[in-house]
């Protein structure tokens, strides 16, 4: 039962190259969320879907897309990195929202 | 907009005792609160739920309570032990389909 599965768990990018963070889960849940954490900060909600081809904005959106073409998958991309986006990223998932399963996080470094 | 604060320093108790950690919020009362621990290196697991109609709720040596008047939750480990240490994380939902989080509170339990 792996639940929901982050790749990479790490990451080092240069200003201006562009990644994808994947998110995987196999719960059948339809929403899912991506958050950054950074420290004092907590977790800041960037995107949310509510289910296949359905997304909205979170609290910190700029610099991110997002799309969800299945159930399973919520890929975040980063179309060109800036050393503000250094930061730990959570995918979460849910059935009704109110508990949410994580991610073990992938770390993500801009030089 | 709605806020979720937590303490930020640290709080360090002996084995055995009690731990209260705080979450306050603003603006409206949310239909729920969540509780989340997290581990260093690792995505916040979910613990308890509490709901605007009820005053508290336990389980095992958790207690989480919600007053609405002071708009605030507390949680509580009974007979804490070294094992507890983690950061505690609070959430709300905020309408729609979005839940923001505290920073979190840094437990250290010493033997």
């Amino acid at each position: 039962n792996a639940g929901v599965t982050q790749t990479p768990k790490f990451q080092v990018l240069k200003t201006g190259q562009s990644m994808t963070l994947q998110c995987a889960q196999d719960m059948n849940h339809e929403y899912m969320s991506w958050y950054r954490q950074d420290p004092g900060m907590g977790l800041r909600l960037i995107h949310y879907s509510v289910g296949a081809g359905i997304t909205d904005q979170g609290e910190v959106p700029n610099g991110y897309n997002v799309s969800r073409s299945t159930t399973e998958d919520f890929p975040l991309r980063l179309l060109s990195a800036a050393p503000s986006q250094t930061s730990v990223y959570f995918c979460a998932s849910s059935k009704r929202l109110e508990e949410l399963f994580f991610g073990e996080g992938s770390r993500l470094t801009v030089l | 907009s709605q806020k979720i604060e937590q303490n930020s320093e640290a709080l360090n108790i002996q084995e055995g005792k009690t731990a209260t950690l705080t979450c306050n919020y603003t603006n409206y009362s949310p239909a729920y609160l969540q509780w989340y621990r997290q581990d260093p290196g690792r995505g916040p697991v979910f613990l308890l739920l509490i709901r605007e109609n009820e005053k508290e709720k336990r389980k095992e040596r958790l207690k989480v309570t919600f007053d609405t008047t002071l708009k605030q939750s507390l949680f509580h480990i009974t007979a804490s032990q070294p094992a507890d240490s983690a950061t505690y994380l609070c959430a709300r939902h905020t309408g729609g389909f979005k839940t923001i989080f505290g920073a979190g509170t840094r437990l250290f339990v010493k033997a």
